[in-house]
């Protein structure tokens, strides 16, 4: 079976412009998951979503946002872009969430903000 | 809240030598506990997960963690370090919310293996 996928791997953006980042699940998985990864902050949990639903939310701005397609496909798009959204941005897949179901991570999009 | 506590950042063994990574977790529930490793300039990869069916996990790569309760500790081991195991190491507490999963992650252990 293959991987999560996740595109483009790297992009390097400009304050102020926005930025929308892709990602194909594990085939059959239905929860994709966002991450941020920074030095400073660590591993921070975006959003998740679940048959197109987002089901959580983590604690960043509103600029963050996200969509699932009913092919399991999920965008973030992050608006109005600052040096501090410089990060890794990782996407994890799982079958139908819940604790016991691990997620899958992908192998990210490293998002330089110039 | 839940949460997890990883001690030390930065830990260092000889090839050969015993790996222990400490991680402590606090949770009002009984919490689903993950370790993951990141190796440089890639994502996470699961290396073994306690979910309540057994106290000691066995993972992949020859690793394996203990869940204490006693000691609301779920420590990862290996036996016999190796020059491949060094990479960054994640322990990770699920929390289930809104009918979805959510992982929150210690601050992570880079380990070094030297000759």
């Amino acid at each position: 079976k293959a991987g999560v996928t996740q595109t483009p791997r790297y992009l390097i953006k400009t304050r102020g412009q926005q930025v929308t980042l892709s990602c194909s699940p594990i085939s059959g998985h239905r929860s994709v998951s966002w991450y941020q990864q920074t030095p400073g902050q660590g591993l921070q949990f975006l959003f998740e979503y679940f048959s197109e639903t987002q089901r959580n939310k983590g604690n960043f701005p509103g600029r963050f946002s996200g969509r699932q397609f009913s092919n399991s496909r999920s965008e973030m798009n992050v608006s109005t872009l600052e040096l501090g959204d410089s990060a890794l941005y990782l996407c994890a897949s799982s079958t139908t969430g819940g604790n016991s179901y691990e997620q899958y991570f992908g192998p990210g999009t490293r998002l330089t903000v110039t | 809240a839940q949460s997890v506590t990883q001690l030390g950042s930065h830990v260092s063994v000889s090839e050969g030598a015993l790996v222990l990574l400490r991680c402590n977790y606090s949770s009002s529930v009984p919490p689903y506990l993950f370790w993951y490793v990141q190796y440089p300039n890639q994502g996470l990869q699961l290396l073994l997960k306690y979910t309540s069916a057994a106290t000691l996990v066995k993972g992949i790569n020859g690793f394996e963690a203990e869940f204490k309760k006693s000691e609301t500790s779920f420590h990862l081991t290996k036996p016999s370090a190796h020059m491949s195991d060094a990479a960054e190491y994640f322990c990770a507490v699920s929390l289930l919310t809104g009918g979805g999963n959510k992982l929150t992650f210690g601050t992570g252990t880079q380990l070094k293996v030297e000759l």
